[in-house]
């Protein structure tokens, strides 16, 4: 099984709040894993990946970080929040092997709403 | 820079066939996916392709062609079920994909 666990699956934020969102997979061990963000009618962006325990790729720069404490942990923390914030955050990992050849599972995604 | 191109938005009638084309500029090729995504839920994988040619799978195909940047995905026998967004992304040169937009099908009797 690749199941990916996330959660909550929605959550409403003030501005200037923290989030703290975690991710756990399940599956072949040392996967990569990734943090995109979906705004509204809008395609994926990366936000962070990880190609293994406390390995932290950031692909854009915001108020947004990612840690991975454990190989099967993901978590994405702002200390924060901005309006523009707002968004379907979702977790993937590769399918399996550790190629993104192989695809890419995703979770079932956290709404943010920061209000 | 990369881009993917898709159209924003198709309309098909129930047990029709559509065709959603996807074009891309990406740094580097290492195959394309195709993913469905309904409304509020993840992406689901639907398709890789990595060779020129066409790849079917039931209801669902798709082809590519890495001289001209172009795949498309046919949808056949299409079921209300089908309503979703459709999403292509290309695995670059670093193996990282790069998303498009997506093609929002709305299916209707």
């Amino acid at each position: 099984s690749q199941t990916i666990h996330q959660w909550p699956a929605t959550l409403v934020q003030p501005v200037g709040s923290p989030l703290s969102l975690e991710c756990t997979v399940e599956g072949t061990s040392n996967p990569n894993l990734y943090w995109y963000r979906q705004a509204a009618g809008r395609g994926l962006q990366l936000l962070f990946y990880s190609v293994g325990i406390g390995q932290i790729s950031s692909e854009v720069p915001q108020n947004l970080s990612a840690s991975r404490p454990q190989d099967r942990q993901f978590i994405l923390s702002s200390k924060k929040l901005l309006l523009s914030d707002s968004g379907f955050y979702l977790c993937a990992r590769t399918a399996r092997g550790g190629s993104p050849s192989y695809g890419y599972t995703f979770g079932s995604g956290t709404r943010l709403t920061v209000v | 820079g990369q881009n993917i191109d898709q159209p924003t938005e198709m309309t098909a009638t129930e047990g029709a066939i559509v065709q959603i084309n996807c074009t891309y500029q990406t740094s580097g090729f290492n195959g394309l996916f195709w993913y469905q995504q309904h409304a509020g839920e993840a992406p689901t994988f639907l398709s890789y392709n990595v060779l020129d040619g066409l790849e079917e799978k039931g209801r669902f195909s798709s082809f590519l062609s890495r001289s001209k940047g172009y795949s498309y995905l046919l949808l056949k026998e299409l079921q209300m079920k089908d309503s979703a967004s459709y999403l292509c992304a290309v695995l670059d040169s670093n193996y990282q994909l790069i998303w498009g937009a997506g093609t929002k099908l709305i299916i209707k009797p």
